[in-house]
């Protein structure tokens, strides 16, 4: 079935240091993959996505490149910022109709 | 509405005790899902509806769950003869439309309801 390995965390970087958060998968097919955040005390909300091998999803600086030749989908930012502590998680959707998540990375940004 | 609503917020039950868990979705959306998030964990698929039907019902973890939505709108999750292990905050999603790998199945995910079984 599909799975997805995400780094363990927590992470802590101090602010503007560069971000690099690993995510593989495991899927039958081709999945679109994402990336969730869910900052303290809201919801999960889409970060960003890529639907085809090769494809790039960025926003709010943050991007990841579908690699379908390693089954990764690696977040980065090049500078963080205090405001982007939070879970991040990673997922992905197949040919089922459900999204499968990784366990999530706390991200802790520090002055 | 302009978002997922999910009611209640916070729910302190005691242990044997049934709970119901609301879930409001965007309106128009026709893909409903629940998902539950225990502390450590990933997020832990438990049901997909598409309209009134659950065609995909297989993260159920037992039949003390189970789950109904109705006029393809709000969606209830009742939870029977609560134990500890239910203890996680339980989202709820919508998607204009569920199924394939189209990237169209975009999640809105409501703020949760947070089940603490004592």
């Amino acid at each position: 079935g599909n799975s997805v390995t995400q780094m363990e965390g927590p992470v802590t970087l101090s602010e503007e240091a560069f971000l690099t958060i690993n995510c593989t998968y495991t899927a039958t097919g081709y999945p679109s993959l994402f990336w969730y955040v869910q900052y303290p005390g809201e919801g999960l909300q889409l970060l960003l996505k890529a639907t085809k091998a090769d494809d790039k999803g960025s926003n709010k600086g943050f991007e990841a490149t579908y690699r379908k030749e390693t089954t990764s989908f690696h977040l980065e930012k090049g500078s963080v910022q205090v405001s982007d502590s939070a879970v991040y998680f990673c997922a992905l959707t197949g040919t089922a109709s459900k999204l499968t998540f990784g366990t999530g990375t706390r991200l802790q940004v520090t002055l | 509405g302009a978002g997922v609503s999910q009611s209640p917020s916070n729910k302190v039950t005691e242990k044997g005790k049934d709970v119901e868990l609301r879930c409001d979705p965007i309106s128009g959306h026709t893909a409903l899902y629940w998902y539950r998030q225990s502390l450590g964990q990933g997020l832990e698929f438990l049901i997909y509806f598409q309209g009134n039907s659950a065609p995909d019902k297989s993260g159920l973890p037992s039949d003390r769950f189970s789950a109904e939505r109705t006029g393809g709108s709000v969606s209830t999750l009742t939870i029977q003869r609560t134990q500890q292990e239910d203890s996680a905050v339980y989202l709820c999603a919508s998607s204009l439309a569920g199924g394939g790998a189209s990237g169209a199945n975009v999640l809105t995910f409501g703020a949760g309801s947070r089940l603490t079984v004592l």
